[in-house]
């Protein structure tokens, strides 16, 4: 079975705060997401990286960046943490190689509380 | 703009109801469609992939169908059990984006009533 796992399954940190979430998959995947979830807003694609040290922003990457030094482990960072960014995050991975049948694989979630 | 929505928003049945859940797109041309359920405070976990070329898929009480020109799915689920109680979120997998982007529904929230 496809493992994703996340860091933390809670965190709370302060305003100004750097954060790392960390995400590492078990299943040589080449592509990892990292997604938010807020009511009302749905999922959010924030970055996703289709190998070791490529990236791409996806729909709301401000405030955040990333980090793909091995290809089982993506990071998430928030330079200064902002109340705003109190949420549900998700990582994903998929193999990336059939479009047609490629499924994205997610972790527990990390909820994350900026106080 | 590619967008993917889903009704109804929330949905209550009493148990052993047959019920169906609702997904829109508005691109037809797509490499895939999938449903996921999320339990609270969890992540999600893939119920059904619909390639393209395909109408319906089957798993245990699930069915999901696919009507791509019309830009529709459907998510049918028999004989409801409190067990099935979660969040359905269904995703798209269009065609026409410059990279490996899957669009998510708002989803519907389940309350399967014992």
């Amino acid at each position: 079975d496809v493992k994703v796992t996340q860091s933390s399954r809670y965190l709370v940190k302060r305003t100004g705060e750097k954060v790392f979430l960390e995400c590492v998959q078990d299943m040589d995947h080449e592509n990892m997401f990292w997604y938010r979830q807020d009511p009302g807003l749905g999922l959010r694609l924030i970055y996703f990286s289709y190998d070791v040290k490529m990236k791409e922003k996806g729909d709301i990457p401000e405030g955040y960046s990333v980090s793909r030094e091995k290809k089982e482990r993506f990071s998430l960072i928030l330079e200064s943490a902002s109340t705003n960014q109190t949420s549900m995050y998700l990582c994903a991975s998929s193999y990336g190689r059939d479009y047609r049948t490629d499924t994205q694989y997610f972790g527990p979630g990390t909820r994350l509380t900026v106080l | 703009k590619q967008e993917v929505t889903q009704i109804p928003a929330a949905l209550s049945v009493p148990e052993g109801e047959n019920l169906v859940l609702n997904c829109s797109f508005t691109d037809s041309a797509i490499y895939n469609l999938q449903w996921f359920r999320q339990d609270p405070g969890k992540g999600l976990t893939s119920l059904l992939l619909i390639q393209s070329s395909q109408r319906e898929q089957t798993s245990g009480r699930l069915n999901a169908s696919l009507d791509k020109s019309s830009g529709r799915s459907t998510l049918y689920i028999a004989a409801s059990q409190p067990g099935d109680s979660a969040t359905y979120l269904c995703a798209v997998r269009f065609l026409k984006t410059s990279y490996d982007k899957v669009i998510f529904g708002p989803g519907t929230s389940l309350s399967v009533i014992p």
